[in-house]
């Protein structure tokens, strides 16, 4: 999984509680990226980062907060977690030129919200 | 806006025979394109690039064609193996930027 690891693999919280996932990287890579993974849905780009502190929105980013304030971790938080937000969430890298990256995956975090 | 159409039925086919899949976008064509491998409970796995200058690409067993007149990328796995099983996704840049749009991907099971 090209030096990236997401903590925790698994967890089950309730509705309307704080989440924090981590992904954490080993590669030095500029660009960080969160997706989610839902059936019908494919990967959905939540944030992303382009740097230390410098991140901005993707398609699917309401109710979903980052922060990046060390180039190897990437955090991502579910301000008040909803059954909506149920999900596999993917942490992914990458430092390609624009127009040209491969991005490289985590292992992904598995989150029920009851 | 840019949208990618994988085809969502899975592919089954026998082992040996050349497996091809699909990637259809709609509007503009992108500079380039990527195939990604997914295994379950894992994150995907990239595999090639092919950029729109570009025909064809080959990796060992992996080919895979871009034409920008169809708007439309084959995935071809020839001598499909068993190990070859798995749920392929195409990618495509969004416009001038560097975000990925990922299409649903396509289940490939290769029977022995």
């Amino acid at each position: 999984d090209a030096g990236i690891t997401q903590s925790p693999r698994h967890k089950v919280t309730e509705t309307g509680t704080p989440v924090t996932l981590r992904c954490h990287q080993t590669e030095n890579h500029r660009y960080m990226y969160w997706y989610r993974q839902d059936p019908g849905h494919g990967l959905r780009l939540i944030h992303y980062s382009y740097g230390v502190k410098d991140t901005d929105k993707g398609e699917v980013s309401d109710g979903y907060s980052v922060s990046r304030s060390k180039t190897e971790d990437f955090l991502l938080t579910l301000e008040s977690a909803t059954s909506s937000q149920t999900s596999v969430y993917f942490c992914a890298i990458s430092d390609g030129e624009i127009h040209e990256e491969t991005q490289y995956f985590g292992p992904g975090t598995r989150l029920l919200v009851l | 806006s840019q949208k990618i159409e994988q085809n969502s039925e899975a592919l089954n086919i026998q082992e040996g025979k050349t497996a091809t899949l699909t990637c259809n976008y709609t509007n503009y064509s992108p500079a380039y394109l990527q195939w990604y491998r997914q295994d379950p409970g894992r994150g995907p796995v990239f595999l090639l690039l092919i950029r729109e200058n570009e025909k064809e690409k080959r990796k060992e067993r992996l080919k895979v064609t871009f034409d920008t007149t169809l708007k439309q990328s084959l995935f071809h796995i020839t001598a499909s193996q068993p190990a070859d099983s798995a749920t392929y996704l195409c990618a495509l840049v969004r416009g001038a930027t560097n975000k990925l749009i990922f299409g649903t991907g396509t289940l490939l099971a290769v029977q022995p």
